[in-house]
């Protein structure tokens, strides 16, 4: 069974600290997206990252495939508590298979 | 800028009720699915769908059916309601079911079962 793992669970930091989250797993995905869900609302997509190595940046947000395909991070540097919420990695194997992780749920303090 | 539109926002069933949750999306996906959201569980896959007439299942369809009559909607059939079901239900939509696609996602909608 195909499982995305991600690190830590809960991350709770002051406003102007730079953190880190991950996306794990023992097989090779295709494409990997990342998710941020703000409570009472629906996930939305921050990037979708496909090649190997390949670094994408979306503001203070920088997102990393690892070079063998089966890992990502997520880096935000400075947080903000409008950062605040749930951090969803999700995973497309290479038989087509959509996984999402379990999240990693930030809060940012002002 | 509609996007995914999910009603009702919020709901309470007895035990044994039926009902249904409305999706509708205004992009022209042809790719739409049903997910549930528990704590600790992630978001897992009850059914989807790759266009008009076609539906199948995922992880979690058990108590739930679905139909795709036409291209915008998707709704998601709660047959007879029980505790287990209770959970947050999004509905998410993509141009294809192919893992380069975003999705999109409504709002959600927030069951309890009584």
């Amino acid at each position: 069974t195909q499982l995305l793992e991600q690190s830590p669970q809960f991350l709770s930091i002051q406003e102007g600290e730079n953190l880190t989250v991950y996306c794990n797993s023992s097989s090779v995905f295709s494409s990997l997206q990342w998710y941020r869900q703000e409570p009472g609302e629906g996930p939305v997509l921050l990037v979708t990252v496909v090649t190997g190595g390949e670094v994408k940046k979306l503001k203070r947000l920088t997102f990393q495939f690892g070079d063998a395909r089966k890992d990502s991070s997520l880096h935000i540097t400075a947080a903000q508590p409008g950062d605040t919420g749930l951090y969803l990695c999700r995973g497309s194997s290479n038989t087509g298979k959509l996984i999402f992780g379990q999240g990693t749920t930030l809060q940012v303090k002002p | 800028n509609a996007g995914v539109t999910q009603t009702p926002k919020f709901q309470v069933l007895k035990t044994g009720q039926s009902m249904t949750l409305q999706c509708a999306q205004d992009m022209n996906h042809e790719y739409m699915s049903w997910y549930r959201q528990d704590p600790g569980m992630g978001l897992r896959l009850i059914h989807y769908s790759v266009g008009a007439g076609i539906t199948d299942q995922g992880e979690v369809p058990n108590g739930y059916n679905v139909s795709r009559s036409t291209t915008e909607d998707f709704p998601l059939r709660l047959l007879s309601a029980a505790p287990s079901q209770t959970s947050v239900y999004f509905c998410a939509s993509s141009f294809s079911g192919g893992g380069g696609y975003g999705y999109t996602f409504g709002s959600g909608t927030r069951l309890t079962v009584v």
